[in-house]
């Protein structure tokens, strides 16, 4: 029973460089999320994602774009890595219907940027 | 932004009752409150939720006031590995949100032998 699956678990990037996060899960759940948190700090809504097909901005979505191809998968990336970008990113899922029932987190992936 | 407001950190004597508090004095009607918890380098894990009434489940007990301005975390006997940021959120179902979490800094719970 894997949940919510994150790769990769750490990277170190240069500034300028790209990449991608992956999010899996195998809960069949419609709603998928990306946070980051930095030190000291709760999450923050980078992204989300209401379904296949579809996502939407949170609260600090500048510097990163998601993809939902897949309703299993949701897909952060980051077009020209920055140093501000050096954080731990989460990803989450809930199901759809269901607002009051709890999201599910995976481990995260932490993330340099020199 | 975080509709709650908790004490920076706490902490609670192995073997004996945690009891975490929680302000959200702007709660409306329709909203939930939830508590999850982090433990150092994981994920957030759910631990309960609530909309008025007492709830228990294996992990904890939750208390709401009657006038759901607060409410309590309960861990009736906590321990060494119950050492964590504990985050209370009041789920914002305002437009779009569609199931948002507002995370605020939390309490940082420390159990000690």
């Amino acid at each position: 029973n894997a949940g919510v699956t994150q790769t990769p678990k750490f990277r170190v990037l240069k500034t300028g460089q790209s990449m991608t996060l992956l999010c899996a899960q195998d809960m069949n759940h419609e709603y998928m999320y990306w946070y980051r948190q930095d030190p000291g700090m709760g999450l923050r809504l980078i992204h989300y994602s209401v379904g296949e097909g579809t996502t939407a901005k949170g609260e600090v979505p500048d510097g990163y774009n998601v993809s939902r191809l897949k309703k299993q998968n949701f897909l952060l990336g980051l077009e020209s890595a920055a140093p501000s970008q050096t954080s731990v990113y989460f990803c989450a899922s809930g199901d759809r219907g269901l607002p009051n029932q709890p999201q599910h987190f995976g481990d995260g992936t932490r993330l340099s940027i020199l | 932004d975080a509709k709650t407001t908790q004490p920076p950190s706490m902490d609670c004597a192995e073997g004996r009752a945690a009891n975490l508090p929680c302000n959200h004095s702007t709660i409306s009607g329709n909203e939930y409150v939830y508590w999850y918890r982090q433990i150092h380098s994981q994920g957030p894990q759910y631990i309960i939720h609530g909309l008025k009434n007492n709830e228990t489940n294996e992990m904890a007990s939750l208390i709401i006031t009657e006038d759901r301005k607060s409410s309590t975390l309960i861990l009736p006997h906590a321990t060494l590995r119950d050492t964590a940021v504990y985050y209370c959120i009041v789920r914002d179902d305002r437009g779009s949100t569609l199931g948002r979490l507002y995370f605020g800094r939390g309490t940082q719970l420390t159990v000690w032998p």
